[in-house]
């Protein structure tokens, strides 16, 4: 099983719609849990942070932790044609070294 | 905004040779990454630098591979003696704190490595 599972899409939605991204992941030691943006031959961008489980809102995006189930999930809303790239999961515990990334998913927003 | 850069942007080298890519974190971060993205890839750790030395290394970062803080500003990545599958965009990532405790990682932009 790998440590990080994340669905890698392509996953299409027109403007305005509501998006699900999500993750799994089988370490439970996971703590600090991080969404990143990364545009085509671009650098992963940090979208959202969060630690432990609960909701965080920033603007249009919110993220999830559900550390029972082991899952976590990226929202947005009112989704725009900018916000086509592809959507990391990543992932640490209190004391690593690195973060472990999912494989990402790749979004594309129709206008 | 400060932000992490990297030099060069693109690289094409031939099979054998040494390559050094080169990255200034931002300047108050204490913390130093290198990841790699072979295309259509993952993201995968390589390697995190702390206090002038190395704190963890992954598998892929065998004998081939050296880190270095040469001055205050920079950090390298060197690769002796390159092989056609070292070809992947390697990103140069810092954070100002530990990642165990809240410290959020900022990547640079990329150098892609071509290996012919």
């Amino acid at each position: 099983q790998k440590e990080v599972e994340q669905d890698p899409g392509p996953l299409s939605v027109p403007e305005g719609a509501i998006v699900s991204l999500n993750c799994t992941y089988s370490n439970s030691a996971f703590q600090y849990f991080m969404w990143y943006r990364q545009y085509s031959r671009k650098g992963p961008e940090l979208l959202m942070y969060t630690y432990s489980s609960g909701n965080k809102e920033d603007g249009r995006f919110t993220a999830q932790v559900d550390k029972s189930s082991k899952y976590i999930s990226l929202f947005i809303r009112d989704s725009q044609p900018s916000d086509s790239a592809t959507y990391l999961c990543a992932m640490t515990y209190s004391s690593a070294s690195k973060i472990i990334f999912g494989s990402g998913t790749r979004l594309s927003i129709r206008p | 905004e400060p932000e992490v850069t990297q030099t060069p942007s693109h690289q094409v080298t031939q099979m054998g040779q040494e390559v050094i890519l080169r990255c200034v974190p931002i300047s108050n971060h204490l913390y130093f990454y290198w990841y790699r993205q072979i295309l259509g890839q993952k993201v995968e750790f390589l390697v995190s630098f702390y206090n002038n030395e190395i704190s963890e290394k992954s598998e892929i970062f065998d004998d081939q591979f050296s880190v270095e803080r040469p001055d205050g500003s920079n950090f390298t990545l060197k690769i002796r003696s390159t092989k056609l599958e070292d070809s992947a965009m390697y990103f140069c990532a810092s954070s100002a704190r530990a990642l165990g405790g809240s410290g959020e990682l900022f990547f640079g932009e990329g150098s892609r490595l071509t290996v012919l």
